[in-house]
């Protein structure tokens, strides 16, 4: 079945670049997704990048896919305090009609 | 702005009393889904809905419901909570997934605690 995988926590420097990884094994997704959770809120999606993509950049978040290794990443510039949350990689998939989370990557963000 | 909104943002009920959670969207999108989520957990697809078409994920409990009595709106009834019920919900919509994009728009959650 449909399965997405995170690591759980990274701890960075404020100033420094974080990358949180995924890797996705359905290879009918077409979107894959980051969302941010702050804590006690819902998700809020920070961006997407189309299957036939291989990078995408907006602002300060790079998103970088490797479809043939079935591996996305987010890499935040820069990265702020504010940045602390939760970030949830998740697919969509084509079979399923549904949104495929994983169990989220908890970034750190010290002074 | 178009916006999923959710009520209430914090709801505690007792044990085996029946509760239900509140979603409405401006969007106008055909489907709205509700998850549960529970601590250091990943959203966990309940139920949806296109338009007035209920679909039921196959290893929901039969203690979660849900009604959806016009576009905009959407319930989420729990008839008997458990303590492990006590979760965030989380209300999302979207249109339908024919097109060139896809996403779902989500609400802010209503953490239910249950005593």
């Amino acid at each position: 079945g449909e399965d997405v995988e995170q690591s759980l926590f990274l701890s960075v420097r404020e100033g420094d670049s974080s990358v949180i990884n995924c890797t996705y094994t359905d290879s009918s997704s077409t979107y894959l997704y980051w969302y941010k959770q702050e804590p006690g809120a819902g998700l809020q999606l920070l961006t997407y990048i189309f299957s036939n993509m291989d990078m995408k950049q907006d602002q300060r978040l790079t998103v970088l896919l490797n479809k043939k290794d079935k591996h996305l990443s987010l890499r935040i510039a820069d990265t702020q305090t504010g940045d602390s949350a939760i970030y949830f990689c998740a697919e969509f998939s084509s079979n399923t009609g549904k949104l495929i989370f994983g169990q989220g990557t908890t970034l750190q963000v010290k002074p | 702005d178009a916006m999923v909104i959710q009520n209430p943002r914090y709801q505690v009920t007792q044990f085996g009393k029946p509760v239900t959670l509140s979603c409405s969207q401006t969007l106008n999108h055909n489907v709205m889904y509700w998850y549960q989520q529970k601590s250091s957990q990943a959203p966990k697809l309940l139920f949806h809905y296109y338009d007035k078409d209920f679909n039921n994920e196959a290893d929901t409990p039969d203690n979660f419901q849900s009604r959806r009595p016009n576009t905009s709106f959407c319930f989420l009834d729990i008839r008997s909570p458990g303590l492990g019920d006590a979760a965030m919900y989380l209300c999302a919509t979207s249109r339908p997934r024919t097109g060139t994009y896809y996403e779902q728009y989500f609400g802010p959650g209503t953490r239910l605690t249950v005593t």
